[in-house]
């Protein structure tokens, strides 16, 4: 089964800019999770997308934005880029959540860079 | 204002001996634990996971054990190899299917 791939791989961006990161979860997860790692804060949770829904949201704020497509590729945008945005941007999956987490796949990520 | 880089812990083992990787976690509502492996330039890899209701599992050369009382999870590598090199990450979940990582410890393996 292949695992979870993310698109592009690397960005440079100025700041202002926006920028869109793509992710397509293994087949037959249905949730979507992205986080934000950086040497400063380390691993950070920013939203989780089930069926098309955004389930779970992190304290980041509203420049950072995501959906969920009906075959649960899921994708985040950020808006008006800032220094402080480069970072390693990490899409996770997982199955159905029926009650109990379920344990989440990583992708290998999209280094964005702002300058 | 600048930011400062997370001081990782540390830990460096000679080849062939058994690590131990330890990570306090904060909420005592989570109940469910996976530990994580991050090499260079690459997303975290699963290891091995663990519910409340279990205080030790065991994988393949890996061991987690979950003390809930002290709040502490600890990950245990048998005969540690150069491969074994990398960041390890203990994530809990205390709601829903959000998890909250630490910190990381780097691990470095002597040959």
């Amino acid at each position: 089964k292949a695992g979870v791939t993310q698109t592009p791989r690397y960005l440079i961006k100025t700041r202002g800019q926006q920028v869109t990161l793509s992710c397509s979860p293994i087949s037959g997860h249905r949730s979507v999770s992205w986080y934000q790692q950086t040497p400063g804060q380390g691993l950070q949770f920013l939203f989780e997308y089930f069926s098309e829904t955004q389930r779970n949201k992190g304290n980041f704020p509203g420049r950072f934005s995501g959906r969920q497509f009906s075959n649960s590729r899921s994708e985040m945008n950020v808006s008006t880029l800032e220094l402080g945005d480069s970072a390693l941007y990490l899409c996770a999956s997982s199955l159905p959540f029926s009650g109990r987490a379920d344990t989440q796949y990583f992708g290998p990520g999209t280094r964005l860079t702002v300058l | 204002g600048e930011s400062v880089g997370l001081h990782l812990p540390t830990l460096s083992v000679q080849e062939g001996d058994n690590s131990i990787i330890n990570c306090a976690y904060s909420n005592s509502a989570s109940d469910y634990f996976i530990w994580y492996k991050q090499e260079s330039g690459k997303g975290p890899q699963f290891i091995i996971d663990i519910r409340s209701n279990m205080d030790k599992r065991q994988g393949q050369r890996v061991t987690v054990l979950l003390n809930k009382t002290v709040k502490h999870l600890s990950l245990q590598i048998a005969a540690t190899q150069p491969g074994d090199s990398a960041v390890y990450f203990c994530a809990e979940n205390p709601t829903g299917n959000q998890f909250y990582f630490g910190t990381g410890t780097s691990l470095t393996v002597i040959p």
